[in-house]
C-alpha cells in the first residue's frame, strides 16, 4: 500500500531535550516536506527536500533541522525542543514536478505527529 | 508572496444539502495549481479535488466540484448531497508551478459540520 509513515504519532517531552520525528515514503518520491499546523493558521512549511541530499528551508525553519540520506527517509530534529514547537507535524511526499494530467506532483500526508513540549 | 484566505472558520450544512465553501487567494504568477484538503477528526490530510490554471473546466470529483474564477482569483468548493462523513475541516492550497520546491500554502480552514 502507497503510504506516508510518520512515527511516533503521539509525544510529550521536556525542553531542551532533543527528539527525532521519522518519516518514510514507499511511493519513490523525489520531494518530501515538513509542516507544522497550529489553530488559526493552518498548515506552514518547516523544512523540504528535492531529493537525496538536497534539503532547504520553508517558512518557519527556526529550531528545526533535517536530513535526507536515503530516498525514502526524512526525520525532523528537535535539537532543544522549546514549548512553542508544541503543535501538529506532518510530513509530505509527492514527484517533484507535476505533468499536464495525472497525479505526480500531488502531495500526500503522513498521519501526524502531536507533539507537547512542557 | 502567495497569500490564501478562507473566510468563513465555520459552516454548517444539513444532510443531503448542498454547501459551498469560499477560497481566495493572491498571487502574479500566470500557472500555478489549487487544492481542497479534508482534515476529519483523525487528523489525517485527504486529497479531495485539484485544479489546473490552465484549465478553464471546473474539477469535479463525485459530490465535489469547485467553481474556479482565475480573474478574481477565487476558488470556491462546492459538497452536494452532504454526508454525515463530510464533517471536517476543510483546507484550501496554492502550489506554484515553477520555482523551487513543492510547497504548499495553505488557507487557515473551514470547519464544516453536519446536522442530521
Amino acid at each position: 500500500e502507497a503510504q506516508v509513515t510518520q512515527n511516533p504519532r503521539y509525544l510529550i517531552t521536556v525542553t531542551g531535550k532533543k527528539l527525532t520525528v521519522t518519516c518514510s515514503q514507499n511511493m519513490n518520491h523525489e520531494y518530501m516536506s515538513w509542516y507544522r499546523q497550529d489553530p488559526g493558521l493552518g498548515l506552514r512549511q518547516i523544512y523540504y527536500s528535492m531529493n537525496v541530499e538536497v534539503t532547504d528551508k520553508g517558512d518557519v525553519p527556526e529550531g528545526y533541522k533535517v536530513s535526507r540520506k536515503e530516498k525514502r527517509n526524512f526525520p525532523l530534529i528537535l535539537e532543544s525542543p522549546s514549548p512553542n514547537q508544541t503543535s501538529l507535524y506532518f510530513c509530505a511526499s509527492s514527484f517533484n514536478s507535476i505533468p499536464s494530467s495525472g497525479p505526480a506532483g500531488t502531495q500526500y500526508f503522513g498521519p501526524g505527529t502531536r507533539l507537547t513540549v512542557l | 508572496a502567495q497569500t490564501v484566505t478562507q473566510s468563513q472558520p465555520e459552516m454548517s450544512v444539513q444532510e443531503a444539502e448542498t454547501v459551498t465553501l469560499s477560497c481566495t487567494y493572491d498571487t502574479s504568477e500566470s500557472d500555478y495549481y489549487l487544492f481542497w484538503y479534508k482534515q476529519p477528526p483523525s487528523r489525517q490530510m485527504i486529497l479531495v479535488i485539484r485544479q489546473e490554471a490552465y484549465k478553464q473546466q471546473n474539477a469535479t470529483e463525485n459530490r465535489f466540484s469547485v467553481n474556479f474564477q482565475k480573474a478574481a482569483k477565487s476558488f470556491s468548493l462546492k459538497i452536494s448531497d452532504s454526508q454525515l462523513g463530510d464533517a471536517a475541516m476543510y483546507f484550501c492550497a496554492y502550489r506554484s508551478a515553477s520555482g523551487r520546491g513543492n510547497k504548499l500554502i495553505f488557507g487557515t480552514g473551514t470547519l464544516l459540520a453536519v446536522q442530521p
